[in-house]
């Protein structure tokens, strides 16, 4: 149980299809973050939440992607018109502050074909 | 802004022997530092961390210690076992603003009995 749930672990589609993913933190956190791994990387920062506000996004998040966190509690990451770079495994997490235990969920492995 | 250098791999060792990752990290004062885990198929999981210079961070028989002399965070075992095959993340994070974790590459360490 890592604290955090994330759905679906795994996404198969097809280039040009839109896809969307959910994290649900278990308990209440101010802040959730999204992060992107690709194979044989380390995770990349995507984006981030401090409630429902989204306050800082990174240069990798195109305009086809985009996040919410409509109740400040889950949050739901779409990619709109999917390419095979976006391939990728999205990991969220709830807090990564230097006084936290900066943990992860198991991620969501979406793989564009 | 931060980034973190890491060894790279991949890395072969036989049971029982002594197992070094380098990390070295740039930063604007004084992050935390973090070594993550990821086993075959799963998600990441916090190994261990510290938060100001000298601590030490140990779990599962591996240590890290922060030292700012040399900017690095090297994680080290004295005695690895065929389950410690993975890959290892080094990461580190600056207090304020977005707190978001800055990841090296990885190391994949490979284990064999």
């Amino acid at each position: 149980d890592t604290g955090v749930s994330q759905n679906p672990r795994h996404k198969i589609t097809k280039r040009g299809q839109n896809v969307t993913f959910r994290c649900d933190p278990i308990s209440e956190h101010n802040r959730l973050y999204w992060y992107r791994q690709t194979l044989g990387q380390g995770p990349e920062f995507l984006t981030y939440f401090q409630n429902e506000a989204q306050l800082e996004k990174s240069r990798l998040l195109s305009d086809r992607f985009s996040a919410e966190r409509p109740k400040g509690s889950f949050s739901t990451l779409e990619i709109q018109r999917t390419e095979q770079g976006d391939s990728a495994m999205y990991l969220c997490a709830p807090e990564t502050g230097p006084n936290t235990e900066a943990f992860f969920g198991q991620g969501t492995r979406l793989t564009v074909v | 802004g931060n980034s973190v250098t890491q060894m790279e791999g991949p890395v072969t060792l036989s049971e029982e022997a002594f197992l070094t990752i380098n990390c070295t990290y740039t930063a604007t004062g004084y992050p935390s530092l973090f070594w993550y885990v990821q086993y075959p198929g799963e998600g990441l999981q916090l190994l261990l961390k510290a938060t100001k210079a000298d601590d030490k961070g140990s779990n599962k028989g591996f240590e890290a210690t922060y030292r700012k002399e040399t900017t690095s965070f090297h994680l080290e075992k004295g005695s690895v076992q065929v389950s410690d095959s993975a890959v290892y993340f080094c990461a580190s994070v600056s207090q304020g603003g977005s707190e978001k974790l800055v990841f090296g590459k990885g190391t994949k360490l490979t284990v064999n009995p």
